[in-house]
């Protein structure tokens, strides 16, 4: 079946530093989503990606869909504490709402 | 709106015991799914229904778990019987379609914290 992989799994950067989580799907996706997890809470939406090669940027947020739409990128520009959480890539199987989740990458911001 | 409204928050149980969770998806979505977290297998999605009616329950370990959605505005989980392996946080999420067919992000609600003993 479909599977979603995301490195790396874990991240400790000092703030200020930048982070890059690499997601990367076994097959071509008609779109992917971004969430964050804090720790002990809920995924919460950051943004959906539709267009082959598309880029798209929230503050210090860049998001990125791979040209054959089968991988994705996130970076963070200047990390800060509020940044700590889990973050999960989520794409849809063909044809289907049936989201599989990423693996997902926690990210741990020192200060 | 209030967002999705899972109950209980938290529930511990014995063995063997029945469990039911509760969802109440955002008003106006016609998609609703239910996850399970857990630290080894990560967010699995279980069963999604689409206008009330499932449409894909592949997810759903065994016959223990059912799921249903009587209404738009109201859903449940049940576990039975329960096995210490069922431990996990269970998320329910709401979504909708747009008039194109396009999907859009899924609200999440605060998930229950099941503890079976």
């Amino acid at each position: 079946g479909q599977q979603v992989m995301q490195i790396p799994q874990y991240q400790h950067v000092q703030e200020g530093e930048d982070f890059t989580t690499y997601c990367n799907s076994s097959t071509t996706l008609s779109n992917i989503q971004w969430y964050k997890q804090r720790p002990g809470g809920h995924p919460v939406f950051l943004i959906q990606l539709v267009k082959s090669g598309e880029v798209k940027k929230q503050k210090r947020l860049t998001f990125q869909f791979g040209e054959a739409k089968k991988n994705s990128s996130l970076h963070i520009t200047a990390t800060q504490t509020t940044d700590v959480g889990t973050y999960f890539c989520v794409g849809p199987t063909s044809g289907t709402y049936k989201y599989i989740f990423g693996t997902g990458t926690r990210l741990k911001v020192l200060a | 709106d209030a967002g999705v409204i899972q109950s209980p928050r938290h529930e511990v149980t014995e063995m063997g015991q029945e469990v039911t969770l509760r969802c109440k998806p955002i008003s106006g979505h016609d998609y609703l799914f239910w996850y399970r977290q857990t630290m080894m297998r990560g967010l699995e999605l279980l069963i999604y229904f689409n206008n009330n009616v499932p449409i894909d329950d592949s997810g759903m370990p065994e016959d223990r778990f059912s799921a249903k959605m009587p209404n738009a505005s109201f859903s449940t989980l049940k576990i039975q019987p329960s096995e210490p392996r069922d431990s996990a946080v269970y998320f329910c999420a709401s979504s909708f379609e747009g008039p194109g067919g396009e999907s859009y992000e899924q609200y999440f609600g605060p998930g229950t914290r099941l503890t079976v003993t």
